[in-house]
């Protein structure tokens, strides 16, 4: 099986862009989370999508907003970028509900993209 | 805000020695899983214990949880350069049907060859 796929891999945006980053979960994973990782916060949750509804949200302003396919693939959107959302991007899925209570909370990550403010 | 604090922040070892990292949290907890992150890289799932689980073992991973401590450790036994890499704890909260893992800040292993 193929992995998570988060692209584009690298983002060079300007204060005040927008940026949209895409993420393929692991064929048959219905569970889509997405983290930020800096240096200074460390991994922080963003939101999480099943079968198309965000399950959970993390702390994050409304500039940061996300969506599912139904095809399990989701986008996350920044908009106004500023320069504190310099970050690595990571995207991971988990398996279906049916494959076992425990195994639904392992998470499976993408390499990440990671997005420079300028 | 972060759950868990993992200790030593960094740790550098020789080949061959043993590495242990510590994690704490802070409220109950369903289960307590380790991954791995080499440098600007995904993170790779390591091992999962359950809250009722006081120790689990896989390859040269050793595992201990102590719920009444809320506290976790990860030991690496015979380290390699390979095992060079961040190390973070992650905890899934006890309440709630959603993925979402809390984790730590991590620990940054160097092992020299």
């Amino acid at each position: 099986k193929a992995g998570v796929t988060q692209t584009p891999r690298y983002l060079i945006k300007t204060r005040g862009q927008q940026v949209t980053l895409s993420c393929s979960p692991i064929s048959g994973h219905r569970s889509v989370s997405w983290y930020q990782q800096t240096p200074g916060q460390g991994l922080q949750f963003l939101f999480e999508y099943f079968s198309e509804t965000q399950r959970n949200k993390g702390n994050f302003p409304g500039r940061f907003s996300g969506r599912q396919f139904s095809n399990s693939r989701s986008e996350m959107n920044v908009s106004t970028l500023e320069l504190g959302d310099s970050a690595l991007y990571l995207c991971a899925s988990s398996p279906n509900e049916g494959s076992g209570g425990l195994a639904k909370n392992i998470q499976y990550f993408g390499a990440g993209t990671r997005l420079s403010v300028l | 805000s972060q759950q868990g604090e993992e200790d030593p922040q960094a740790l550098s070892i020789q080949e061959g020695e043993n590495a242990t990292m510590n994690c704490s949290y802070k409220t109950s907890i369903n289960n307590l899983q380790w991954y791995r992150q080499n440098s600007g890289r995904g993170l790779v799932h390591l091992i999962l214990i359950r809250s009722n689980e006081r120790e689990k073992h896989s390859g040269r991973l050793r595992v201990t949880l102590d719920t009444s401590k809320k506290s976790s450790s990860l030991l690496i036994t015979a380290s390699r350069a390979a095992d060079t890499a961040s190390y973070f704890c992650a905890t899934a909260p006890s309440q709630g049907g959603s993925e979402k893992l809390v984790f730590g800040k991590g620990t940054k292993l160097t092992v020299n060859p």
